[in-house]
């Protein structure tokens, strides 16, 4: 498969504080890539996705953050609440094929 | 609502006893994927269908094996469970017709004992 990593396993922020989760990948022919969030014992959830002709997606309070050259991709949280507590996953794919390709995840923790 | 479906929550298999996980959807989704994810780590990619067509990921064990009877079911076949085996799968829809965006199923959790 695929590689896509995290560089981080795990972040503590302050409630209301924004937050960054960070993500690298190693197939420079990935043209799609998605952000889930998985609470315990869920399944993931979609949260946002970006392809690979933008640069930058905004969702509420989310942002999606792409940067092809050094194949790194980043999510950003404004303002975290508690219930963005939980672990984060990025994953790409590539149009041609079906395959979704998980990253290691990033734990996010936010103390009230 | 629609959704993705896996039955049953949780699942306690004796080590060699095979064991099936099943999924169903109401999305009409074309394809459909099988992940398993172990404790604190990422889903890992099993395999996948589109419509009939299966497609197996190269570090699979021979070991899982599925079935996709229709577009609705999908089901993971575990041929003898072995302690490694533990861990909970996810089943995922996909539309397969430009929208990547994947649908997840609730998860079955899977003990071997």
């Amino acid at each position: 498969g695929e590689s896509v990593g995290l560089h981080l396993p795990t972040l503590s922020v302050q409630e209301g504080d924004n937050s960054i989760i960070n993500c690298a990948y190693s197939n420079s022919a990935s043209d799609y890539f998605i952000w889930y969030k998985q609470e315990s014992g869920k399944g993931p959830q979609f949260i946002i996705d970006i392809r690979s002709n933008m640069d930058k997606r905004q969702g509420q309070r989310v942002t999606v953050l792409l940067n092809k050259t050094v194949k790194h991709l980043s999510l950003q949280i404004a303002a975290t609440q508690p219930g963005d507590s939980a672990v984060y996953f990025c994953a790409e794919t590539h149009y041609t094929g079906n395959q979704f390709y998980f990253g290691t995840g990033t734990s996010l923790t936010v103390i009230p | 609502d629609a959704m993705v479906i896996q039955n049953p929550r949780y699942q306690v298999t004796q080590f060699g006893k095979p064991v099936t996980l099943s999924c169903s959807q109401t999305l009409n989704h074309n394809v459909m994927y099988w992940y398993q994810q172990k404790s604190s780590q990422a889903p890992k990619l099993l395999f996948h269908y589109y419509d009939k067509d299966f497609n197996n990921e190269a570090d699979t064990p021979d070991n899982f094996q599925s079935r996709r009877p229709n577009t609705s079911f999908c089901f993971l076949d575990i041929r003898s469970p072995g302690l490694g085996d533990a861990a909970m799968y996810l089943c995922a829809t996909s539309s397969g017709t430009g929208d990547y965006e994947q649908y997840f199923g609730p998860g079955t959790r899977l003990t071997v004992t």
